[in-house]
């Protein structure tokens, strides 16, 4: 059964670093998401994409990051200069029309 | 503005029993979707069950189904013969369907539910 896979699957950084978090999601998805889990609370969203571009951000969707859909299979959220409060689980999803698929996340902490 | 409430931070449950987990939400739209979501200590997300306002029967799945109650606008999710692996916290989330496009879902704060032997 096809997967939304996310790499890497951790990642430690030091504060003001760049990141990039990659996503394939599945291949014949149109919707794309990322959503981020702050340790022990609900999942908040940041952004969708389709037709190659942001459906609808959030507001902690701010300039410090960015989407892109480089070629037909990734998805990657950017995070210019991250800072302690972007320690947490980023979760990418892909979604035929309904329901949303979630991959495995990335656990990001930064230092 | 949508918004789910999730009122059990914790439950725990006997092996083999049926659990209800509560889900309430609020939104003023006329077309939505319902969904539950298992995290595992694992951390990944799984869906496990999808109802959409409009559906006159109560979604099911093996052994969960969703308590569709429209007019007091909950969502409650039934988990049939509790298993030891059902031991996770659960997400109940809303998606608004009136507007085309990707449409991002709102999560409660979850219950973790515990299954004992």
């Amino acid at each position: 059964e096809p997967e939304v896979t996310q790499t890497p699957s951790h990642q430690v950084t030091q504060m003001g670093q760049e990141v990039i978090l990659r996503c394939v999601p599945i291949s014949n998805h149109l919707y794309f998401y990322w959503y981020r889990q702050i340790l022990g609370q609900k999942v908040e969203f940041l952004v969708s994409f389709y037709n190659n571009e942001i459906s609808e951000k959030s507001e902690i969707f701010d300039d410090q990051f960015s989407v892109e859909r480089p070629d037909g299979s990734n998805f990657t959220l950017k995070i210019r200069s991250t800072k302690l409060e972007d320690s947490a689980m980023y979760f990418c999803a892909s979604s035929p029309w309904e329901t949303q698929y979630f991959g495995p996340g990335t656990r990001l902490l930064v230092l | 503005a949508q918004k789910i409430t999730q009122t059990q931070p914790g439950m725990f449950v006997q092996e083999k029993e049926a659990v209800t987990l509560d889900c309430t939400y609020d939104t003023s739209d006329q077309s939505y979707g319902l969904f539950w979501y298992k995290q595992p200590s694992s951390g990944e997300m799984i869906f496990l069950i999808y109802q959409g306002s409009y559906d006159e029967q109560n979604a099911t799945e093996g052994r969960y189904s969703l308590n569709f109650q429209k007019a007091r606008k909950s969502a409650n999710l039934v988990i049939s013969a509790s298993q030891l692996g059902d031991s996770a916290m659960y997400f109940c989330a809303m998606r608004a369907q009136e507007i085309q496009g990707a449409q991002k879902l709102v999560f409660g704060q979850g219950t973790r539910l515990t299954i004992n032997p």
